[in-house]
């Protein structure tokens, strides 16, 4: 079957770095992406790895390592409006591609 | 440019009755998906189309939900009849897809259900 981990809940401080991360099982995999959801709102993607490494975007940058089977999204100069929670998915490539979201990870910035 | 478009909102209805749930998709999109997202279940692909086409409805949970896609440019998610259990919040999403890859989705504000 297919499955993602990713912790339930992370708490960190305004200006600081946070760490999620995110494995999983899959016989099907392409790549990784992660999205971010407010509280009330819907998703909206934050970043993609289809290869093995470390993609930037801003503040944000998301890590893949296929052998590992296992990727993070890492958050820099954490700003209050970050707190929202984080999912990672993965595309499944088996009969039909399409992707499957892990639980999510509630991210809590403090002052 | 208009992002996907979703209605209702909001959907307040009592058991058994039947709840139509609408998508309009972002122009030049070619597949559409319905995601169901619930505290305890996640966020669930339920549908999903290419070209207009169902390419993959292993998510839906059962007869009561079916969902059509008449064009390239509406979906409709139907649940008759309904049950407490179905209260969630509805995504529908789309993206163009292209060589087999999925590309990035993008999603609807959402329809919160609750079925009394």
């Amino acid at each position: 079957g297919q499955s993602l981990e990713q912790p339930s809940e992370v708490t960190a401080v305004e200006g600081a770095i946070v760490q999620i991360n995110c494995t999983y099982q899959t016989s099907g995999f392409y790549g990784l992406s992660w999205y971010q959801q407010h509280d009330g709102g819907a998703p909206t993607f934050l970043s993609y790895n289809g290869l093995d490494g470390l993609e930037e975007t801003g503040r944000f940058s998301s890590f893949l390592s296929r052998s590992d089977s296992y990727g993070y999204l890492l958050l820099q100069e954490l700003q209050m409006k970050d707190s929202a929670s984080y999912f990672c998915a993965f595309e499944y490539g088996g009969a039909t591609n399409k992707l499957i979201f892990g639980t999510g990870t509630l991210l809590a910035v403090q002052p | 440019d208009a992002g996907v478009i979703q209605s209702p909102r909001h959907e307040v209805t009592e058991m058994g009755q039947e709840v139509t749930l609408r998508c309009k998709p972002i122009s030049g999109h070619n597949s559409l998906f319905w995601y169901r997202q619930t505290m305890m279940r996640g966020l669930e692909l339920l549908i999903y189309f290419n070209n207009n086409v169902p390419i993959d409805d292993s998510g839906m949970p059962e007869d009561r939900f079916s969902a059509k896609m008449p064009n390239a440019s509406f979906s409709t998610l139907k649940i008759q009849p309904s049950e407490p259990r179905d209260s969630a919040v509805y995504f529908c999403a789309s993206s163009f897809t292209s060589g087999g890859s999925l590309e990035t989705q993008y999603f609807g504000p959402g329809t919160r259900l609750l079925v009394l």
